[in-house]
């Protein structure tokens, strides 16, 4: 049962247009929501996060969305750059205070193109 | 610089081998975590252990042994009861295990086991 959905398992976009990256949910106890970014060979880096009580958060060139009702959430990369290129996962937690919890879904390559 | 050292990168065991991939962190966080990626499948939890001399099962733990015997070390032991070892082995680590904090992993570069 896969409880974080990223449907689409790759997306190229042209370099200084937006990326988004979308997510869906199913469990309606999620309440806290992340981003990570990998690239090959390495390990996953924290991007960005939203709490349940917000439906934006903005870090520079990153926005994420979170649509409870919809029980969705994506990322919007503006402008996207050559060095975005990589693999997002979208990450879900059923409280803030359990990290155990963490569920991750399969991950969505991006490729920026020049 | 701070951060998490897995070893080996690339592992190749025998079936019906045991084999342990080690974690270490300097980060002095206090949670540790390991995760399995496999082809088309999200990172699923095998176990974590939020402090010194305690560990929990994730999802995924059958099959799968841990220790958490120094702060700084989260050493996997991969058995031979587990069906289908290889993957790609994550270790991870938080520096709370409560609040918003605990969901910020910082990730190691993982570790690719094979079995032959």
């Amino acid at each position: 049962d896969q409880q974080v959905k990223q449907n689409s398992p790759s997306l190229s976009v042209q370099e200084g247009r937006i990326s988004i990256l979308n997510c869906d949910y199913t469990n309606s106890m999620f309440d806290y929501f992340l981003w990570y970014k990998k690239y090959p060979a390495e390990g996953p880096t924290f991007l960005i996060s939203i709490s349940s009580i917000k439906d934006k958060n903005e870090d520079g060139r990153f926005t994420v969305f979170l649509n409870k009702s919809a029980k969705h959430l994506s990322l919007h990369i503006v402008p996207s750059q050559p060095g975005d290129s990589a693999v997002y996962f979208c990450a879900a937690s059923g409280s803030t205070g359990t990290a155990s919890k963490l569920t991750f879904g399969t991950g969505t390559r991006l490729q920026v193109t020049l | 610089d701070g951060g998490i050292t897995q070893s080996p990168k690339y592992l190749f065991r025998k079936e019906g081998q045991n084999v342990t991939l080690s974690c270490e962190q300097n980060l002095n966080h206090d949670a540790m975590y390991w995760y399995r990626q496999d082809p088309g499948q999200g990172l699923r939890l095998i176990y974590y252990s939020q402090i010194v001399n305690d560990f929990q099962k994730g999802d995924i733990a059958e099959g799968y042994s841990v220790s958490r015997e120094k702060k700084e070390s989260f050493p996997l032991t991969v058995t031979s009861a587990q069906k289908n070892p290889t993957a790609f082995y994550l270790c991870a680590s938080s520096i709370d295990h409560r609040g918003a904090r605990a969901n910020v992993l910082t990730f190691g570069a993982g570790s690719r086991l094979t079995v032959l």
